[in-house]
This record gives C-alpha cells, structure tokens and sequence, in this order.
C-alpha cells in the first residue's frame, strides 16, 4: 500500500513554543490530507482536512489560529501547534487520500505525540 | 447525525475464540466502512473495509458482516491471538474520506 510518513514521532517543547508536524505522501500524490487528535485511551478526532493550495477547514471547536495547517505541494501537509500548552499534549496523526492503484484510497502516518512542559 | 457508535468499550477474549465489536451509524450518506487496529504510541493501521452493496467480507481471520437496513455493522476476529491485543476502531465516511471513527474497543486476547 502507499506510505504516508510523519515527522517526528515524538517532541517534547515547553509551554508557550510552537512545534511544526510534517505528513509527506512518499508515493503518491495527497490531494486531500487530514489532521487528528488523540487524547490517552480515546478515539479520532478530526482537528481539519486540507486541500492542497487552498485553506484548511477546520471542525467545530478547532482553534484555526493555534493549529495552523498547511498543505503547498501534494505531498506535503505540516500542522503547526503555535504557543503550545500542556492541554495542547496529545498524539497527533495525519491521514492523506490519493489516486492509488489500490482498493484502499485513505492512508495513515505514524503519528506525532507532543508533550509540552 | 454524524455519530458512529462502537461497542463494546473493552473485550476479553481467550486464545483461539471469536472477537466480535458492533458499530452502529447513522448518516445514509456513508458508503465505506472500514475497521483499524491501533498499537500503543502508532498510528491506526486498515483491518478490513466494505461498501454497502456487499453484506459479508472475510479477509483471513478477519470478517465484516454489514446490514445496510439496521445501519449496523460489526467486526469478527476468527481463531483471535494474543498477537491481535490492540485497540480497534470502526469509522464510515462518504465520498470526501472525512472519516468519523467510533469511540474504541480495547480487545485482550489471554494466551
């Protein structure tokens, strides 16, 4: 299947220092990539899906302003966590749909947990 | 309207039998379901997915069975394994693959 890698796997900053998130498409183009939360021991939460060259759009309650997303090529997607908090920690996890020769038409990274000081 | 509901919140199971998970939806307008398994620290990883012109997909050990009348649709591990211990998610979504996951199924296999 097509590969969707994330970067880093891990990061701790301290409480008011912005941290950057890539999710590359390695071989595939991503029209479409997605960004999740994960809080401990709960599900998927969509933060915004992005369009390549347009905005984001963000779901209710996702501060656009504070998880800045962007997505210039189409296979590249970087969510920003600007002036992150201690109840910004959480795993983060990006998704990227695609034309691939395959059934399976959404893949996932690895995922990013944040830990802020 | 949006809301996939999964039950049940956590599994035991014994080496060798059945793992069964339900989820329920509501939106008419989703036509792919697919089912992840996620390890501790990993990001989820595609089981098994179906589309609701079909009302059984078996994969391996693994088998969706989907009533497209009930809005329903559930997750049977066959033979489950130790190996299988993970966290399951069931999610549905329609053409703009914007996925909305159900809330999570803690399964132990005891060896």
């Amino acid at each position: 299947g097509a590969v969707v890698s994330q970067h880093p796997s891990r990061v701790i900053c301290k409480s008011g220092t912005s941290v950057k998130i890539e999710c590359r498409s390695l071989d595939f183009q991503a029209t479409t990539m997605f960004w999740y939360r994960q809080f401990p021991k709960q599900s998927l939460m969509l933060m915004a899906t992005s369009n390549e060259g347009s905005k984001a759009t963000y779901e209710q309650g996702v501060e656009k302003d504070k998880f800045l997303i962007n997505h210039a090529s189409l296979t590249l997607s970087t969510l920003t966590v600007t002036s992150a908090h201690p109840e910004d920690s959480s795993f983060y996890i990006c998704s990227a749909s695609g034309q691939v020769a395959t059934n399976e038409k959404l893949f996932f990274g690895s995922g990013t947990q944040l830990s802020v000081l | 309207q949006q809301q996939v509901k999964q039950s049940p919140q956590s599994l035991i199971v014994q080496k060798g039998g059945i793992s069964i998970i339900n989820c329920a939806y509501e939106n008419t307008a989703f036509d792919y379901f697919p089912w992840y398994q996620q390890f501790p620290g990993k990001g989820p990883a595609l089981l098994i997915a179906i589309r609701p012109d079909v009302s059984e997909k078996k994969e391996g050990r693994f088998t969706i069975s989907f009533n497209k009348s009930a809005k329903q649709f559930s997750l049977h591990i066959m033979d489950s394994q130790p190996g299988d211990s993970a966290t399951y998610f069931c999610a549905a979504t329609g053409s703009s693959y914007k996925l909305i996951f159900g809330s999570g199924t803690r399964l132990l296999v005891r060896p």
